[in-house]
């Protein structure tokens, strides 16, 4: 079973800022069968990017995924008052089970 | 527009059962994998179990195997998850999750969520 690691747990930014949030995985992720959601308090999740670099219907270009393999990351170009909240990566290509990393709140500085 | 809304949680024994139902409109139902996923308070998020389109396959994770089973009435655009032997780390909100046509656990689609409370 892959196993991802987020990190860093808690990043603190002002409006404005970049923000940069890493996701490992323990073993290789099949086709970058990788997905970003961004979940906010009292919120379902809301998917933001899937395939590693695609960003799902109506997410605003400041939000972009990178990466293959085993290191994937999110990058918000220009932090907006909404985008502070939690995000979670998901990997769901190696098998029908779809596992989520621990999380990074992106918290107002 | 597209809908998820899930019913059946609320307080339960340890040891006991509940039936949770995810109820969708706004899409094909039938066509799409569905799954539900759990949120313990103030932690992340668990895939909980997965179900295809024509409910021919299902899966589970380990933590709930044997005591969680998942199943759809695509008649009726719902999707089911019969909890039973419940324990205390069972508690949390329940998400039912509509599969992209990326990928059935790829969720482009999420419930507002039910709250399972485990307790004696």
């Amino acid at each position: 079973e892959i196993v991802l690691t987020q990190s860093p747990g808690t990043l603190s930014l002002s409006p404005g800022e970049r923000a940069t949030l890493s996701c490992r995985a323990s073993q290789s992720v099949s086709s970058s069968y990788l997905a970003w959601y961004q979940q906010k308090p009292g919120q379902a999740p809301r998917l933001l990017i899937y395939g590693a670099s695609s960003r799902a219907t109506g997410i605003p270009d400041r939000f972009s995924g990178s990466g293959s393999g085993t290191d994937f990351t999110l990058t918000i170009s220009r932090l907006e008052p909404e985008d502070f909240a939690v995000y979670y990566c998901q990997q769901y290509g190696s098998s029908p089970r779809g596992t989520f990393g621990g999380g990074t709140k992106v918290e107002i500085k | 527009e597209v809908q998820l809304l899930e019913s059946g949680g609320g307080l339960v024994q340890p040891g006991g059962s509940l039936r949770l139902s995810c109820a969708a409109s706004g899409f094909t139902f039938s066509t799409y994998a569905m799954s539900w996923v759990r949120q313990a308070p103030g932690k992340g998020l668990e895939w909980v179990s997965a179900i295809s389109g024509s409910a021919g396959s299902s899966y589970y994770a380990d933590s709930v195997k044997g005591r969680f089973t998942i199943s759809r009435d695509n008649s009726r655009n719902t999707l089911y998850l019969q909890v039973n032997s419940l324990r205390a780390e069972d508690t949390a909100v329940y998400y039912c999750a509509k599969g992209s046509p990326y990928s059935g656990t790829c969720f482009d689609v999420w419930g507002q969520g039910t709250m399972v409370t485990v307790s004696s």
